[in-house]
């Protein structure tokens, strides 16, 4: 069964302070793997696709990674506009149908 | 190019009742998903559409419906409000190319069953 585990469920960060999420995964083949943001009542915000291990993608102080079984989403000297719920989502190849598994997500907190 | 609205943004009603929810995707885009999210389950993939036809379907009650139009417009009704369903009603939209699809969320719509 397709699952998707992200942790830590939350995260407390003084400004400057960097990190990781890690999202991990289980499913017969990846067509892909997404990060988004979220800010609390709002839709979440894509951030990036991941299609194969190997791959990196970066934006601003944040820059996402993948393995054939997890994905990192790191976070460089991380200001409080950073502060949001970040939520990892899998495709899997034998799904036609382009439907994302996702995870509960990250809630990161960024202190001044 | 626009990205997804929904409307209503805010909505109040009273279990027993019934409520339409309006989603219009980015334009070209021909896939709509719904989800419900809920503090405490988080994401709740309820049903998608692509050209019209229901592609997809979560597990939730048969109180839960859906249509997409023409346009790609999507419409989400629940009927006979339960307080349950209080939730943040989130639409999504995508199109595949090459075999991937990348899905761009709305705002939302808060409904409030009292």
């Amino acid at each position: 069964e397709d699952q998707v585990t992200q942790s830590p469920e939350a995260l407390r960060l003084q400004e400057g302070e960097s990190s990781s999420l890690n999202c991990s995964y289980t499913v017969s083949g990846l067509r892909g793997l997404f990060w988004y943001r979220q800010d609390p009542g709002k839709g979440p915000e894509f951030l990036f696709t991941l299609y194969s291990a190997g791959e990196e993608k970066e934006k601003e102080r944040l820059k996402a990674t993948l393995t054939k079984k997890e994905s990192f989403l790191h976070i460089t000297a991380p200001k409080p506009e950073d502060s949001a719920t970040y939520l990892c989502a899998v495709q899997d190849k034998m799904d036609s149908n382009y439907q994302l598994i996702w995870g509960a997500g990250t809630k990161l907190i960024i202190k001044p | 190019k626009a990205g997804v609205t929904q409307t209503p943004r805010y909505l109040i009603k009273t279990r027993g009742q019934q409520v339409t929810l309006s989603c219009s995707p980015i334009s070209g885009h021909r896939s709509v998903s719904w989800y419900q999210q809920t503090p405490g389950q988080g994401l709740q993939f309820l049903f998608e559409y692509f050209s019209e036809t229901q592609r997809n379907k979560g597990n939730f009650p048969g109180r839960f419906s859906g249509r997409q139009f023409s346009n790609s417009r999507s419409e989400m009704n629940v009927s006979t409000l339960e307080l349950g369903d209080s939730a943040l009603y989130l639409c999504a939209s995508g199109s595949p190319a090459g075999g991937r699809e990348t899905q761009y969320f709305g705002p939302g719509t808060r409904l409030l069953v009292l």
